[in-house]
């Protein structure tokens, strides 16, 4: 596709339920990143990955938190026993850049997650 | 550690007036820096860039931001805003010895454009 597909658009789980949200990034796109952006506040760094290689995930917030970029493309953000501070957007973003000045070029428009 | 603030949360300019939006980092190296915009429901689109050289620089939809390293800040321009230019504002900071891709952002300002 043109542009970095993030699904489903909207989720809404309730508290404790284990949720999936997947990444499409544009094709051939060497990194990938999850943000996390609460209602109100800029995005906060989660994970990045090089190709399949998860390089940071320091931003994690919790080990209920794992994503996988398991063949280089597709990525996959889970959260296991949803809590309600989860609630968020949740944004993924790639570039075809993976070496040299940092630059994080193309956003999708992310999956906003409410948890009740 | 670094860190980015955004003073204003919210500014309204009238159509046709310029437009400046303040960032100030705390980095103990010069940062990469970074300004992107979002509409409602859409994800961040970069406006523009500074890795090094030319402290002025230029970006998309007439946008442009000056590094001023003595005072620590990346403030965003632009002469004549239009009503497509309302929505929020991030600056964001990449530092040269984190990972790659690991950006600070602030909180946003908020760009409302009256008639």
């Amino acid at each position: 596709g043109a542009g970095v597909s993030q699904s489903p658009r909207y989720k809404v789980a309730k508290r404790g339920q284990d949720v999936a949200l997947r990444c499409d990034p544009i094709s051939g796109h060497v990194s990938l990143f999850w943000y996390q952006q609460a209602l109100g506040q800029g995005p906060e760094f989660l994970t990045y990955f090089q190709n399949e290689a998860q390089l940071d995930k320091s931003g994690l917030p919790s080990d209920r938190f794992f994503a996988e970029r398991p063949e280089g493309s597709v990525s996959t953000l889970k959260i296991q026993r949803t809590q309600q501070e989860d609630s968020a957007v949740y944004l993924c973003a790639s570039s075809l850049a993976g070496t040299g000045a940092p630059l994080v070029d193309t956003f999708g428009s992310g999956t906003r997650l409410t948890v009740v | 550690a670094q860190s980015v603030t955004q003073p204003d949360i919210h500014i309204t300019v009238s159509e046709g007036a310029s437009l400046e939006l303040r960032c100030n980092y705390s980095y103990g190296a010069t940062p990469y820096l970074f300004w992107y915009v979002q509409s409602p429901g859409q994800g961040l689109q970069l406006l523009l860039k500074y890795f090094s050289g030319d402290t002025l620089v230029q970006g998309i939809k007439g946008f442009e931001a000056e590094f001023k390293r003595s005072q620590s800040s990346f403030n965003l321009r632009k002469p004549s805003v239009h009503w497509s230019d309302a929505a929020e504002y991030f600056c964001a900071v990449g530092g040269r010895t984190d990972s790659w891709g690991k950006f600070q952002f602030g909180a946003g300002t908020q760009v409302v454009v009256t008639p």
